[in-house]
């Protein structure tokens, strides 16, 4: 059984729309994020909830909005696609720990804009 | 502002030899230290962790951390052309923080 799981596995849209990603993990953690990791492989954090609070909040356009209904789930709301949001989308969850506890990550988002 | 740092290479290494992959970090508020591998078009995979001064050791993975120069490194020993992926650094901070660096790529030549 999928540990983190990210719907959809690829997203090909048109500049300007809108559209969401969903993310849901089944290993009782407390802790979600979002990853950002563009062509050169560089993974950067966007969000971080741990209990469905936000914890981090990176620098990054207010087009993108982060939900947490539950701690078991953290989707992500894109909006007025642009053509830099062209990227691979990583959710991961961890336990909330001061040492150890790694993150575990989903398959990924493939975003492509038009 | 927290930052890691790694060679981006590539780093190519003969099949059986011993592959070094290095990390240094700005931030001594750092808690714990991560090797990820990413094969092309896949997702991060753990493949360890350390937290204290010294060397870790996992089958043929070594992990190294020196908190007083702020450097984590892996080694990789009797390397395998599997073994071909990026390497990404990853720190963890008080508060569940991650910082990843830019990852490191490996080519092992059989």
């Amino acid at each position: 059984d999928t540990a983190v799981s990210q719907t959809p596995k690829y997203l090909v849209t048109q500049m300007g729309n809108d559209k969401s990603i969903k993310c849901e993990q089944n290993l009782g953690h407390d802790t979600m994020y979002w990853y950002k990791q563009d062509s050169k492989k560089f993974l950067k954090i966007m969000f971080s909830y741990n209990n469905k609070e936000l914890i981090i909040n990176e620098t990054v356009p207010n087009r993108f909005s982060p939900k947490s209904p539950d701690k078991a789930h953290l989707n992500l709301h894109i909006n007025s696609l642009e053509l830099g949001d062209s990227a691979v989308y990583f959710c991961a969850s961890s336990h909330f720990s001061n040492t150890g506890q790694p993150q575990h990550f989903g398959d990924g988002t493939r975003l492509s804009i038009l | 502002q927290k930052e890691v740092e790694q060679n981006s290479g590539p780093l190519s290494v003969p099949e059986g030899a011993i592959a070094s992959l290095n990390c240094t970090y700005s931030d001594r508020g750092s808690q714990s230290f991560f090797w990820y591998r990413q094969y092309s078009g896949k997702s991060p995979e753990l493949i360890m962790f350390i937290y204290s001064n010294g060397d870790k050791e996992d089958g043929r993975f070594t992990a190294q951390l020196n908190k007083a120069s702020q450097y984590v490194s892996l080694l990789i020993r009797d390397s395998q052309p599997s073994d071909s992926a990026t390497y990404l650094c990853a720190v963890k901070y008080t508060g569940n923080q991650f910082y990843f660096g830019t990852g490191t790529s490996l080519t092992v030549i059989p």
